[in-house]
Parts: structure tokens; sequence; C-alpha cells
């Protein structure tokens, strides 16, 4: 089955240590989204690649940074992660054009230590 | 700006009866959707139904169905016959019109619903 997977499902890592999340999908979409999600709070869109066109959210810290290498991977890199960072990292994908659903992945929950 | 609102942190349903998710939208942009999402405590977001600002019917998926009110500018999601499964947060999204074609969602706070037998 076509589908956005995400790993790890479960994240801990370190005050400080740099972590990647990543995120893969077989639906053969062009745009791709990371949403953060605080306990009990509505998704915030962090980002999004255009195909290849990276789109930062004004309100995004720099900490974090993303990749596509290709049309099928995107990775979420936290550079220095604090406990501010703890939270669950949705991965979504949509067709651009259309006006229809993003396909969301099962999210990772990172926790920092 | 654009914005989501649903006023009802936690709603409460017995099992096999109908319950409504009210959800209202400010915006100024004539061609708009409105999506509902549901999240289980497993944290994985399910796409319910969508409602285009043009649909002139409300939308229908199974279960689910949408009562599009434009002139009051509410989404509400109506689920018939709640099952124990159907315990979990609900979102409701608006698209927000971005030039180049892609989606931006905007969310609501969320409803957390929970069924009782």
């Amino acid at each position: 089955d076509a589908m956005v997977i995400q790993n790890p499902r479960y994240q801990v890592t370190q005050f400080g240590k740099p972590v990647t999340l990543s995120c893969s999908q077989t639906l053969n979409h062009n745009v791709m989204y990371w949403y953060q999600q605080k306990s009990s709070q509505a998704p915030k869109l962090l980002f999004h690649y255009y195909d290849k066109d990276f789109n930062n959210e004004a309100d995004t810290p720099d900490n974090f940074q993303s990749r596509r290498p290709n049309t099928s991977f995107c990775f979420l890199d936290i550079r220095s992660p604090g406990l501010g960072d703890a939270a669950m990292y949705l991965c979504a994908t949509s067709i651009s054009g259309t006006s229809y659903e993003q396909y969301f992945g099962p999210g990772t929950r990172l926790t920092v230590t | 700006a654009q914005k989501i609102t649903q006023t009802q942190p936690g709603m409460f349903v017995q099992e096999k009866e109908a319950v409504t998710l009210d959800c209202t939208y400010d915006t100024s942009d004539q061609s708009y959707g409105l999506f509902w999402y549901k999240q289980p405590s497993s944290g994985e977001m399910i796409f319910l139904i969508y409602q285009g600002s043009y649909d002139e019917q409300n939308a229908t998926e199974g279960r689910y169905s949408l009562n599009f009110q434009k002139a009051r500018k509410s989404a509400n999601l109506v689920i018939s016959a709640s099952q124990l499964g159907d315990s979990a947060m609900y979102f409701c999204a608006m698209r927000e019109r971005e030039s180049g074609g892609y989606n931006k969602l905007i969310f609501g706070a969320g409803t957390r619903l929970a069924v009782h037998p």
C-alpha cells in the first residue's frame, strides 16, 4: 500500500545532541511537510518542500533544518535539541495544485533528556 | 488572517449515538477547503472528510458528514452511530490559499471525543 513512513517512531536524544528524523513516501507526491505537535496542541507547520524548493515558516527556529535528497525521502535535523523541542513530529505529503488532503505519517515522538 | 476555532475541548457520547463536533472558521478568501482529521492516542493523523467552499452539497464519508453552513462560516463534523474506536482527538483544518499550489493547513485546537459503552 502506498503510504508515508516515519522512522523511528520513538526517539530519545540528549540535550544538545543533534538528532535526525526521517520520512519516506511511496505516494510520489511532490510536496512534503514537517509539523511539530506539542502535547495537547494542534500541529504547527515548520517547513515544506515543493519539489526541491525549501520553504521555511517565518517562526521556525534556526535550530531546525531539513533535507530532501529525492522525491521519496525527507529528513528533519535538529541541531541542538532543547527540552522545549520534545514533541511529536509529523511528516505529511500532498500533490500540488489539488484541493485535497495531506497524507500524514504515523509521527515520531521525540524525547529530550 | 485565517483562523479555525473549535470551542469544545472535550466531548462525551454514548456508544451508538450521534455526536456533533463544532468548527467555525474565518477567512476573506472565496476559495478555500475545510478538512477534519482524527488523531488517536497513537499519534497518526487520519483524514476523515473534506469540503470545498464551492461544493453545494455537504460532504459525507460513511459515518462522517460535514454540516457546512457557509454564511455562518461553520463546518461541523457529525459522527453517526458512535463506536468505541471513535475515541480520539479531532482536528478541524482549513487550507490556506498560497501561491505555488501547495496546501498549507491551519488547524484548530482540537476536540477530544470520548465514547462510552
